[in-house]
């Protein structure tokens, strides 16, 4: 089974305005972490934000805050008054506590398009 | 800003020749990753290191090799290069402290390989 699922291949959103990106986890450990990292057409993978299983409120940095529903198993990453820099890939990840190699298990991604 | 980085940032060899992608980081971190990733795709764990001398194979089978003789120092060397290993290469390193939770993984710009 998938334990990051990403369902939303490409997003659009007009520059300005918020946007959600979707991200669904699966995992029976209580303790895990969750990351969104964004990925230019260059390649590198810039991390945004982090969520902690734990965590009692939503995680804000900036213009991005995760929507962090733990009974859903879901959380995703709202990114407010979007800007052309915006566009590019974006990751959504888990590491599990017992894990093992305390990997980071990626999802598919969403690309994003900002419209001028 | 991260200090881990990858050479070359793009190579296109032919079908047989040997190469090595390098990977260093100045973070003094103690656990490092290699993945691949295939265009507009997730990231796939090919090998990791917990520390000098250790080295494990990831979730994703790879005919590639990883040494790990110098903290800083985490190449990927291929024997053999084919058409099939033709993707991008991602190296990531993260602090050692183990069961930490909410240390992310800093990334290298990656190196898009192509085997002709």
């Amino acid at each position: 089974a998938q334990k990051i699922t990403q369902t939303q291949p490409g997003m659009f959103v007009q520059e300005k305005e918020a946007v959600t990106l979707d991200c669904t986890y699966d995992t029976s450990d209580p303790s895990y972490g969750l990351f969104w990292y964004k990925q230019p057409s260059s390649g590198e993978m810039i991390f945004l934000i982090y969520q902690g299983s734990y965590d009692q409120q939503n995680a804000t940095e900036g213009r991005y805050s995760l929507n962090f529903q733990k009974a859903r198993k879901s959380a995703n990453l709202v990114i407010s008054a979007s800007q052309l820099g915006d566009s590019a890939m974006y990751f959504c990840a888990m590491r599990e506590r017992y894990g093992g190699a305390n990997n980071l298990f990626f999802g598919t991604g969403t690309r994003l398009t900002v419209i001028p | 800003e991260a200090d881990i980085y990858q050479t070359p940032r793009y190579l296109v060899i032919g079908t047989g020749k040997k190469i090595t992608l390098e990977c260093s980081q100045t973070m003094g971190h103690d656990k490092m990753y290699w993945y691949q990733q295939d265009p507009g795709m997730e990231l796939h764990l090919i090998h990791y290191s917990y520390g000098v001398n250790s080295t494990e194979k990831g979730d994703l089978s790879s005919e590639s090799t990883v040494s790990r003789i110098r903290t800083e120092h985490f190449p990927l060397t291929l024997e053999s290069a084919r058409p099939s290993h033709t993707s991008q290469y991602l190296c990531a390193s993260q602090s050692g402290q183990p069961l930490i939770m909410n240390t992310e993984a800093f990334f290298g710009q990656g190196t898009r390989l192509t085997v002709v």
